[in-house]
């Protein structure tokens, strides 16, 4: 079974730009997860999709957005980038509810914001 | 609110050494932990999930604990390698929300 994919692996943009990543869940996965890891901040919670709804959502900007399509591929969106935006961008695939299921990581997307 | 605590942030040992791994979060409100294993500039590896009505998962040479009551996890590394050179992530499924709450890591370097 294929892991989960994230595309592209690296970007690189300027201040002002916006940027959209998309990731793949593991087939039959129906739960996609975004997370930001900086080397100050650690490991931080974007937003959950399941089943084309957010179910949850982190303390970051209305710059960040996201979306699930129905065969589960999720995209997250950043507008207007920041200096700050820089960071390995991570997403994570479940079959459902995470009380109950292992979370799989994909290889993230580096963003380099300049 | 949820905090998670990884001591220390850095751990270098020999080869063959039996390692354990502290991890420890504030909200004993947790549905599950899960520690992960990341290598530079990739993604997380899951290594071992333990639901909160669970005492203990094991894989291999690893064994990871969990007593909710205390807010505490260890993970232990049975006869080390330097091929487990890496940095171990423990993690808290938040009561209530989809949400993973990290710790800010433990990087392990194994020497030959």
């Amino acid at each position: 079974k294929a892991g989960v994919t994230q595309t592209p692996r690296y970007l690189i943009k300027t201040r002002g730009q916006q940027v959209t990543l998309s990731c793949s869940p593991i087939s039959g996965h129906r739960s996609v997860s975004w997370y930001q890891q900086t080397p100050g901040q650690g490991l931080q919670f974007l937003f959950e999709y399941f089943s084309e709804t957010q179910r949850n959502k982190g303390n970051f900007p209305g710059r960040f957005s996201g979306r699930q399509f129905s065969n589960s591929r999720s995209e997250m969106n950043v507008s207007t980038l920041e200096l700050g935006d820089s960071a390995l961008y991570l997403c994570a695939s479940s079959p459902g509810l995470a009380a109950y299921n292992e979370q799989f990581f994909g290889p993230g997307t580096r963003l380099t914001v300049l | 609110k949820q905090e998670v605590t990884q001591i220390p942030a850095a751990l270098s040992v020999p080869e063959g050494e039996n390692l354990v791994l502290n991890c420890s979060f504030t909200d004993s409100a947790i549905y599950n932990l899960q520690w992960f294993r990341q290598d530079p500039g990739k993604g997380l590896t899951s290594l071992l999930l333990i639901q909160s009505s669970q005492r203990e998962q094991t894989s291999g040479r690893l064994n990871a604990s969990l007593d909710k009551s205390s807010g505490r996890s260890t993970l232990y590394i049975a006869a080390s390698q330097p091929g487990d050179s890496a940095t171990y992530l423990c993690a808290v499924l938040q009561g209530g929300s989809e949400k993973l709450v990290f710790g800010k890591g433990m990087k392990l370097t194994v020497n030959p």
